[in-house]
């Protein structure tokens, strides 16, 4: 089945700055990569995702890329703010089982 | 995306006891997922349920364990019976728009003392 490797597990950043979270997935056949983001005492809440014919997504502040060779994809939080701090879940679903996969979670902290 | 509704949000319980957890959409849905998250953890599919037929359970869960309801295609539930402390964890339902999508309730918080 598949596999997906997280990292950082925490982060923390200056007020401004960037952050970046890394993905690893094992199986080729997985197509769809969403990124969650879970505050404290809710449930997940997906901020944006790429599928595999598509290299970088952005949507404001946030940017996905994809590289299906090196089976990696990476989350780029620009211009951080303090509201920005939760946990980070990476994920992927394979062609076959449409099931989601979940990375470890990252937990981003963003200093004032 | 349909809204899920998820109750209780929290509860203490004893050991030995069940509780079970309600999940509520707002729209129809085919297939409703309900996950585990441990303290600090990523999340783990606990079971797929389909309405009208029997959930489906990843490897390292079982039915008597967690049974599932799925009356109808805006409701399901899912029970933690006979619980010990490490049943202790944050239970989640979702379902997908489309076949990837993810959508989630805002989580059910279980201590169990």
């Amino acid at each position: 089945g598949e596999n997906v490797e997280q990292h950082p597990s925490t982060l923390s950043v200056q007020e401004g700055d960037s952050a970046v979270i890394k993905c690893t997935y094992s199986d080729s056949a997985s197509n769809y990569f969403p990124w969650y983001k879970q505050e404290l005492g809710k449930g997940p809440q997906l901020i944006i995702d790429i599928r595999s014919n598509v290299g970088e997504k952005k949507d404001q502040r946030i940017a996905v890329t994809l590289n299906k060779t090196a089976k990696h994809f990476s989350l780029h939080i620009t211009e951080t703010q303090p509201e920005d701090s939760a946990v980070y879940f990476c994920a992927a679903v394979s062609g076959s089982a449409r099931q989601l996969t979940f990375g470890s979670g990252t937990q981003l902290t963003v200093l004032p | 995306s349909a809204v899920i509704s998820q109750k209780p949000s929290r509860d203490i319980c004893q050991r030995g006891t069940s509780l079970t957890i309600q999940c509520q959409v707002d729209s129809q849905v085919t297939m409703m997922f309900w996950y585990r998250q441990q303290p600090g953890q990523s999340l783990t599919l606990i079971a797929t349920a389909n309405q009208g037929s029997e959930a489906t359970y990843e490897s390292g869960f079982v039915i008597d364990k967690f049974p599932i309801s799925r009356p109808n295609l805006t409701f399901s539930t899912l029970t933690v019976s006979n619980m010990s402390p490490e049943d202790s964890s944050i239970y989640l339902c979702s379902h997908h728009r489309g076949d990837t999508e993810a959508f989630f309730g805002q989580g059910t918080r279980l201590t169990v003392v």
